[in-house]
């Protein structure tokens, strides 16, 4: 079975404090792993996608990386617009299977 | 680009009456839809697939006579709760597949709708 799991469950930040979220999984076969944002009350939105370990992906201030057993999202600088969920999700290689498995999320607050 | 809508966004029933819940990808076809639950503070809950033109796929647990899914079209799913209860009060998300685009494997999320059973 699939599993994912977010740590730390949440984070306060400071305007300008860099950190990381961490994001464990166990599959069986790599699809792909996913970033997603969540604000409250609103559905996830696409952050991105990575296939294969040593694979990076930026975007404005969050970067995304992949190992064979963990993915970690760094945060550079972050701004209080930047406070969500984030959430993981892996998808697991194999014919016409598009589920995700999702984790429980990282609050992340960024006080101004 | 990869838009996708829910409507109602919110609504409040009586219990023991019926629910629909409307998907619709705005910018794309999806022959692949997915509708989840997500309860307070709580991660996405997978309840079924749903596929254009065949029946659903339900995860375990899920009532199937309870959760009917419908996808008629490359462009609307739609979930209904039958005689909904308390317990059924929950945000319901969908999301959609481009059937497409260059990443077939992202799934692309509506905005959700919250159903709240008196």
């Amino acid at each position: 079975e699939d599993q994912v799991t977010q740590s730390p469950e949440a984070l306060r930040l400071q305007e300008g404090e860099s950190s990381s979220l961490n994001c464990s999984y166990t599959v069986s076969g790599l699809r792909g792993l996913f970033w997603y944002r969540q604000d409250p009350g609103k559905g996830p939105e696409f952050l991105f996608t990575l296939y294969s370990a040593g694979e990076e992906k930026e975007k404005e201030r969050l970067k995304a990386t992949l190992t064979k057993k963990e993915s970690f999202l760094h945060i550079t600088a972050p701004k209080p617009e930047d406070s969500a969920t984030y959430l993981c999700a892996v998808q697991a290689r194999g014919g016409s299977n598009y589920k995700l498995t999702f984790g429980k999320g990282t609050l992340l607050t960024v006080i101004p | 680009g990869a838009v996708v809508s829910q409507h109602p966004s919110r609504v409040i029933c009586k219990s023991g009456t019926s629910v629909k819940i409307e998907c619709r990808s705005l910018d794309f076809q999806a022959t692949t839809m997915f509708w989840y639950r997500q309860f307070p503070k709580q991660s996405l809950m997978l309840m079924a697939t749903s596929n254009e033109g065949s029946k659903a796929t339900y995860e375990q647990g899920v009532e199937k006579d309870k959760f009917l899914i419908n996808h008629a079209s490359l462009t609307l799913s739609t979930l209904t709760v039958t005689s909904a209860h308390p317990e059924d009060s929950s945000f319901y998300i969908c999301s959609a597949r481009d059937r497409d685009g260059i990443f077939q494997e992202t799934q692309y999320f509506g905005p959700g709708t919250r159903l709240l059973v008196l």
